[in-house]
């Protein structure tokens, strides 16, 4: 099974500012990763799939990169509404999730 | 539009069964394969497998195999998750989710069933 490791695990940032969220896969899943969204009470939304390709609806500010085994997502200019978990996922070898970060806006 | 409208909240007992329903609207039923994720409260998303919409063939991850069933009715395009000999621990958000837009990823999703076992 491959293990995906999310950190930090809880981040706090203020409006406006970068947010850098990390994905670290046990051995490489090439770029067969995605990222998600979860707000309190609400469905996971598709960010980035394959790494490095915004799902469509997706505001500019968020992008991913990497490939192998590491994996960034970055949020250009926090908005209120970034706050919520965020997941990675590969679908390399089955599905796996990470454990999620939390992104807090200050 | 895609919507995948899942059934509403259940409440069971331990060692009851339960059915969570699936109805897909606004795409082609059959092309596209539906997956279950789990969500203990609290906790991250745990992908329970997939049902190939074509052939009904399922395919379970470590852990859901046994009671866990996932089916299709295609006459209603409509996805099911059955668990039986309900446990405490089996309490979770249970979410359909398929890829229609994007390749493999799953862009589409149920509102989840919240399923709750106690006595």
């Amino acid at each position: 099974e491959i293990v995906l490791t999310q950190s930090p695990a809880t981040l706090s940032l203020s409006l406006g500012e970068r947010a850098t969220l990390s994905c670290r896969a046990s051995q490489s899943v090439g770029s067969y990763l995605a990222w998600f969204q979860q707000k309190p009470g609400q469905t996971p939304r598709l960010l980035i799939y394959d790494a490095s390709n915004r799902a469509p609806g997706i505001p500019a500010r968020f992008s991913g990169s990497g490939s192998g085994t590491d994996f960034t997502l970055s949020i250009s200019s926090l908005e209120p509404e970034d706050s919520a978990v965020y997941y990675c996922q590969q679908r390399l070898n089955w599905r796996t999730f990470g454990q999620g970060t939390k992104l807090e806006i200050k | 539009q895609v919507q995948l409208v899942q059934s509403g909240s259940e409440l069971k007992k331990p060692g009851a069964s339960v059915i969570v329903s699936c109805k897909a609207s606004g795409y082609t039923f059959n092309k596209y394969d539906m997956n279950w994720v789990r969500q203990a409260p609290g906790q991250g998303l745990e992908w329970m497998g997939w049902i190939n919409a074509k052939t009904g063939n399922p395919t379970y991850v470590q852990g859901f195999r046994g009671r866990f069933v996932f089916s299709l009715d295609t006459s209603v395009s409509t996805a099911y998750l059955q668990i039986s000999s309900l446990k405490a621990e089996d309490t979770a958000v249970y979410y359909c989710a398929t890829h229609i837009g994007v390749p493999q990823d799953f862009d589409s999703w149920g509102q989840g069933t919240l399923v709750t076992v106690s006595s």
